[in-house]
């Protein structure tokens, strides 16, 4: 019930297109769902986060879509840029302290 | 603003021995969670500390633990080292009330 589960595996999208990766749980007690970016040999870095009691929120290319019925959100960066290569990993928490779920991520890969 | 710091970058031990690794959480952050990132794999949640007590646990074994100092400071220890402890572990702090976790660079354990 703990499960966050995370697709696609790995994304090659052109300069300039749009990447989409989605994410689906199952735990409905979880009301904090946040996106990371993780570059080789760093630590994940927060990107843009969105609680259910709204269903898009964007920040600047970045934009988190949510589905509560569907228990489903998904990650879409517009114009995506080289600089985009990364690994995205999509994560929920539930109330109290906030121990994060993370789904196996997703490599991105933007061409030029 | 020193964002969280993790020490060492690297390091290598010998199966079954010890390791400590040590995290200092962002400024204004009270609470301090470590997570396990094998090579390939979304990070897993091993602990969380708050006022110098595990507040939560994930599903690691005893052979993991940990402290936090009154500076919020904390240490990941972990004995009987395994070859499958090889991983890279991230510590993240998070501020009272909102719910954003902030990693570090991570400490890359390889285990011989």
């Amino acid at each position: 019930q703990q499960q966050v589960k995370q697709s696609p595996q790995s994304l090659i999208v052109q300069k300039g297109g749009i990447s989409i990766i989605n994410c689906a749980y199952e735990n409905t007690a979880f009301d904090y769902f946040p996106w990371y970016q993780q570059f080789p040999g760093k630590g994940p870095a927060l990107l843009i986060a969105i609680r259910p009691d709204v269903s898009e929120k964007k920040e600047g290319r970045f934009t988190i879509s949510f589905n509560k019925s569907a228990k489903q959100f998904s990650l879409h960066i517009m114009d995506s840029q080289p600089g985009d290569s990364a690994t995205y990993f999509c994560a929920a928490s539930a109330p109290g302290r906030r121990a994060l779920t993370f789904g196996s991520g997703t490599r991105l890969q933007v061409q030029p | 603003d020193a964002g969280v710091t993790q020490s060492p970058t690297h390091l290598i031990k010998t199966r079954g021995q010890q390791v400590t690794l040590r995290c200092s959480p962002k400024s204004g952050h009270d609470t301090v969670s470590w997570y396990q990132q094998a090579l390939g794999q979304g990070p897993q949640f091993i602990f969380q500390y708050y006022e110098e007590e595990e507040r939560q646990r994930g599903n690691f074994p005893d052979r993991f633990s940990g402290h936090q100092f009154p500076n919020y400071s904390s240490e990941l220890n972990v004995n009987a080292l395994l070859l499958g402890d090889s991983a890279l572990y991230l510590c993240a702090s998070s501020p009272v009330g909102p719910a954003e976790a902030f990693f570090g660079q991570g400490t890359r354990l390889t285990v011989v």
